[in-house]
This record gives structure tokens, C-alpha cells and sequence, in this order.
């Protein structure tokens, strides 16, 4: 299986502030990854596939870089429903896996 | 707007069979699209549990392929998953979601989620 790692596991910010989540896979899976923002009691909301297309919907200031085995999401401005849990996702090949969440918190 | 809904017991005894339904408005499950279950054990991270599409066809965790059932019902615009011999360790809430078809993407649309607890 492709082992999703995800740093950092926790950070603190602001409101405005510009964060960068990272995610490594244990071997290329070329661009294929998603990124998912998770709040409390809702339903997973669906960011980035494909390293770094946009869903439709989804506000430019999120944006993915990467390929192979390193991918990095960023929010250019962090807004209160950005505080949640991000996980990145590879769909390279089964089973689907996803990194252990990367929680960003009101500093 | 298109939403989906999992509904089933919150509480399935050891050695039972977890029966969960995801039902899908606003849009047709026969569309090109695979129908896919992820869960959360608490404290834990996701856990893809597999997917199918409405033609019948699925592909499961290998983890978990000895006890998993996927159906679709068409005529209910629904799916269901099946996990039967179950143990504490399938505690989880429970994802529905979409994925549609083609190499390029993955899930798009989720459901809110169920917590199932195992327990006698």
C-alpha cells in the first residue's frame, strides 16, 4: 500500500494568514491526488484533485503544487471555515489512501 | 442541489453484519459515476473501504474484501454496503461518497457520515 504522510500533524494561525500543508507518498503517484477540507459534523468538502485543479466551487485562494511524491496545499488567507482538518488522498493505484490530516487551529 | 444521505443502526453487536445505505438526491445513480464507502474509526484517520458502480462492478480494500458486500439499488436511486463478522475495530463513522468515473479524479461529493459503534 502507498503510505500518505502529512506534515504537520497540527498548526496554529490567524484569520488572513497564508498556511502551507504538506503530503509525501511512499512511491510516485504521479499527479494523482486530491486534497479534502474536513469540519466538525459536515460532510468532507473536496478541494483539489489531480495535485492542484480546483473543484468547481472552490475559492482560488486554495491552491495544490506537485507530482511524483511530494504535494503541497496552500490557503492564501485563512477565513473561520478554513479552521478544520485537511487530508490529502492518492488515487494512483488501490487501495485509495489517505494521509493522517493535518488540523489547522484559531492561534 | 445534489446531496447523499447514509442511514443504518448506530449500534450492531460483535459478529453481526453492518448494513448501511447511502441515498443519493438530485441525481441519478446510473449517471457515469462510482459510488464509494470511507470510514473513520475514532482518533483514527480515513480508511477507503472500497466503491462500486451502478453496472455492477466494484473494487474493495483488500484489508476488508473478505467481508464486504457493495450493492446498488437503481430503482431507489441508493447504495448500500455490507460488512459482515463485525469487531470493535469497525467502530467507525462511516463516509459515502462520489467519485467520478475516469483516472483523472477522485472523490468529489461526500455525505455527512454515520457512526456505527460495535457493541454487545
Amino acid at each position: 500500500d502507498i503510505q500518505m504522510t502529512q506534515s504537520p500533524s497540527s498548526l496554529s494561525a490567524s484569520v488572513g494568514d497564508r498556511v502551507t500543508i504538506t503530503c509525501r507518498a511512499s512511491q510516485d503517484i504521479s499527479n494523482s491526488l486530491a486534497w479534502f477540507r474536513h469540519q466538525p459534523g459536515k460532510a468532507p468538502k473536496s478541494l483539489i484533485y489531480a495535485a492542484s485543479t480546483l473543484q468547481s466551487g472552490v475559492p482560488s485562494k486554495f491552491s495544490g503544487s506537485g507530482s511524483g511524491t511530494d504535494f503541497t496545499l496552500t490557503i492564501s488567507s485563512l477565513q473561520p471555515e478554513d479552521f478544520a482538518t485537511y487530508y490529502c488522498q492518492q488515487y494512483n493505484s488501490y487501495p485509495l489512501t489517505f494521509g493522517g490530516g493535518t488540523k489547522v487551529e484559531i492561534k | 442541489q445534489v446531496q447523499l444521505q447514509e442511514s443504518g443502526p448506530g449500534l450492531v453487536k460483535p459478529s453481526d453484519t453492518l448494513s448501511l445505505t447511502c441515498a443519493v438526491s438530485d441525481y441519478s445513480i446510473t449517471s457515469s459515476n462510482w459510488w464509494g464507502w470511507i470510514r473513520q474509526p475514532p482518533g483514527k484517520g480515513l480508511e477507503w473501504i472500497g466503491y462500486i458502480h451502478y453496472s455492477g462492478s466494484t473494487y474493495y480494500n483488500p484489508s476488508l474484501k473478505s467481508r464486504v458486500t457493495m450493492s446498488v439499488d437503481t430503482s431507489k436511486n441508493q447504495f448500500s454496503l455490507k460488512v459482515n463478522s463485525v469487531t470493535a475495530v469497525d467502530t467507525a463513522v462511516y463516509y459515502c461518497a462520489r467519485k467520478p468515473s475516469g483516472n483523472l479524479y477522485s472523490f468529489d461529493l461526500w455525505g455527512q457520515g454515520t457512526m456505527v459503534t460495535v457493541s454487545s
